[in-house]
């Protein structure tokens, strides 16, 4: 049991550029979420899902897009990377909306 | 204004008790929740208390609500250096789809 796994860990972009981040997670979760963590801002929404084939805007999207892929699968893509978007992006998973989240170890993303 | 407040950093001497405070605006919030994020990872759910309680105790974690106040603390008794972290305090409410709204979180620093 993995919990909430995140690919890759570390990315430096040339601005830009795209890439898409991977999220997946096997505790048969209803709901993911993605954040983004900057010093001293605390963790703002992105995107979530609620439920497989949903997904809806949260705090920050612009310059984001998701993809609910089906029920483990939660991708965030950044199609013309922006260096505002250098970051830590954290995936979360909760057995449906205002259930303890668990959350991915991160992917630490650079855009020079 | 920030819908969560936490003071950013707190500094305390091995063995003592810390107590990390957390403001929050919605009185309509269900779940108040304490997360806890160590170097490098993700966070993990420390605790959490409903908003009909006034305190709950786990092991060495209090956490107090004032409702009146909207002033949600968090009180660690016996601090060692383990301890060391990021406290987020978040909570989560119906108009916000119950998705918690996380505050900038407490640098909270054990020496010995």
């Amino acid at each position: 049991n993995a919990g909430v796994t995140q690919t890759p860990k570390f990315q430096v972009l040339k601005t830009g550029q795209s890439m898409t981040l991977q999220c997946a997670q096997d505790m048969n979760h209803n709901s993911m979420y993605w954040y983004r963590q900057d010093p001293g801002m605390g963790l703002r929404l992105i995107y979530y899902s609620a439920s497989e084939g949903t997904t809806d805007k949260g705090e920050v999207p612009n310059g984001y897009n998701v993809s609910r892929l089906n029920k483990r699968e939660f991708s965030l893509r950044l199609e013309s990377a922006a260096p505002s978007q250098t970051s830590v992006y954290f995936c979360a998973s909760s057995p449906d909306r205002g259930y303890e989240q668990f959350f991915g170890p991160g992917t630490r993303l650079t855009v020079l | 204004g920030e819908d969560v407040e936490q003071s950013l950093f707190l500094s305390v001497r091995e063995g003592d008790s810390s107590v990390i405070n957390c403001t929050y605006t919605d009185s309509s919030s269900t779940y108040l929740y304490w997360y806890k994020q160590e170097p490098g990872a993700g966070l993990q759910l420390l605790t959490y208390i409903f908003s009909n309680m006034d305190m709950k105790q786990d092991q060495r974690l209090t956490v107090l609500l004032n409702k009146k106040d909207k002033h949600l603390s968090l009180r660690i008794a016996d601090t060692q250096t383990g301890d060391s972290a990021i406290y987020f305090c978040a909570e989560s409410t119906s108009g916000g789809s119950y998705i918690p709204t996380f505050g900038r979180g407490t640098s909270l620093i054990v020496h010995p």
